[in-house]
């Protein structure tokens, strides 16, 4: 079947401005993920969904950041006014349920803050 | 708050030859998973091998295999006849729910 997929690959925007990242996860998993990964670095968790419990937010670096889920679909994070240090790639990942279960990642969107 | 350390950043590998990569991580669970994935230059993370931390026994997958040291919190990957494919970051991650990831280390693999 297919893998999680994010769109776009890239993206570039101005200092100031707001992005939308979407993920799609694998179907069928119910617990959902978002990595940061800046150049030359591990990924750092931001946030995960898991079925209809409340999502935990506790790596989100500022308040600038938020995600939603639709049920256990489609899942979108969003940077508001976007500085340079949030230049990284966003990494999407899902799993079976939470807890030990493999998470397949999808391939990254790169963000680029000019 | 869990942390995972890799202090090799960069490892090299003759081909056909084994290497190990070195993980320590600090919890105060019992239960818990460890992972290790590869990240090519593709940057696509690909799972390389799991284990769970209330089992003694070492998981193996193929050419790839860990020393699971749960009291000194040390989880080492071996990777035995290395090959070209192999060339890699290498991340050893700690699953309570969420994953906490090491810094990493570059694999190279000389022909």
């Amino acid at each position: 079947g297919a893998g999680v997929s994010q769109s776009p690959s890239n993206k570039v925007t101005e200092k100031g401005k707001d992005v939308e990242l979407r993920c799609d996860p694998i179907s069928g998993h119910t617990a959902l993920y978002w990595y940061r990964q800046r150049l030359g670095q591990g990924l750092e968790f931001l946030i995960y969904f898991q079925g209809n419990s409340a999502p935990d937010k506790s790596g989100l670096p500022s308040d600038r950041f938020s995600a939603e889920r639709t049920g256990e679909s489609v899942s979108t994070l969003t940077i508001q006014r976007t500085q340079q240090e949030d230049s990284a790639v966003y990494l999407c990942a899902s799993s079976l349920k939470l807890g030990g279960y493999e998470q397949y990642f999808g391939p990254g969107t790169r963000l680029t803050v000019t | 708050a869990q942390t995972v350390t890799q202090s090799q950043p960069e490892m090299s590998v003759q081909e056909a030859e084994t290497v190990t990569l070195s993980c320590t991580y600090d919890t105060s669970e019992s239960d818990y998973y460890l992972f290790w994935y590869k990240q090519p230059p593709s940057r696509q993370m690909i799972l390389v091998i799991r284990q769970e931390a209330y089992k003694q026994q070492n998981a193996t997958e193929n050419r790839f295999s860990v020393n699971f040291q749960k009291a000194a919190k040390s989880f080492s990957l071996k990777i035995s006849d290395s090959q070209l494919g192999d060339a890699a970051m290498y991340f050893c991650a700690y699953d309570r729910n969420m994953l906490t990831f090491g810094g990493g280390t570059r694999l190279m693999v000389k022909p």
